[in-house]
């Protein structure tokens, strides 16, 4: 298994761009979710899915920010317009069923908007 | 603010001496979770303790949790320098679905050479 896959790895735009970083989760795992990490917040959780269908989006900052799970292998989060203080690494991660093994985390995506 | 803080922010340690980091949250939980993030990379899964397991092993990893205290503590035993990484607890709050959890800042372990 190739694990969760994120793309692209960094993107760098300029502000008021729109972004869409996208996630590939574990074939199997019926939940997605995506955090944000910086150094001031931590690690926060934005929205997560389970069987396709968003659960919780209360850690969405503003109405720029939105994400899809179309289907079972594919979610994308979209920030429009970008601001400066999007900066972060962006983190997908997936899960079967439980806990017991943990959430499977993808590589990240760095974004910077300048 | 987390629900997971971990004690201390930074520990830096000589190779083969023993690592212990606490956490400690403010809600009842189900389970508590450590993780491990290498620079650069997400986070991996390292165990998961439930709300009546006091005491877990994995490898080099022991476990604690003291649910009265609402703390954990992970230890990590003959360090080597690739344990260097920064590590996380994160607790589940007591959902009883398999979605929230939330994460702790963390400890940045350096394992000296």
């Amino acid at each position: 298994d190739a694990g969760v896959i994120q793309s692209p790895r960094h993107e760098v735009t300029e502000m008021g761009q729109e972004v869409t970083l996208r996630c590939k989760p574990i074939s199997g795992h019926d939940y997605l979710f995506w955090y944000r990490q910086t150094m001031m917040r931590g690690l926060e959780l934005l929205i997560y899915f389970n069987n396709n269908v968003p659960i919780d989006d209360s850690g969405m900052p503003e109405d720029r920010f939105s994400a899809k799970m179309p289907n079972a292998s594919f979610s994308t989060l979209k920030i429009q317009p970008s601001e400066p203080r999007d900066s972060a690494v962006y983190f997908c991660a997936s899960l079967r069923g439980t806990l017991n093994y943990g959430y499977t985390f993808g590589s990240g995506t760095r974004l910077t908007v300048v | 603010s987390q629900q997971g803080e971990e004690d201390p922010q930074a520990l830096s340690i000589q190779e083969g001496e023993n690592a212990t980091m606490n956490c400690s949250y403010k809600t009842s939980i189900n389970n508590l979770q450590w993780y491990r993030q290498n620079s650069g990379r997400g986070l991996v899964h390292l165990i998961l303790i439930r709300s009546n397991e006091r005491e877990k092993h994995s490898g080099r990893l022991r476990v604690t949790l003291d649910t009265s205290k609402k703390s954990s503590s992970l230890l990590i035993t003959a360090s080597r320098a690739a344990d260097t990484a920064s590590y996380f607890c994160a607790t589940d709050g007591g959902n009883t679905n398999a979605g929230k959890s939330t994460f702790g800042d963390g400890t940045t372990l350096t394992v000296k050479p």
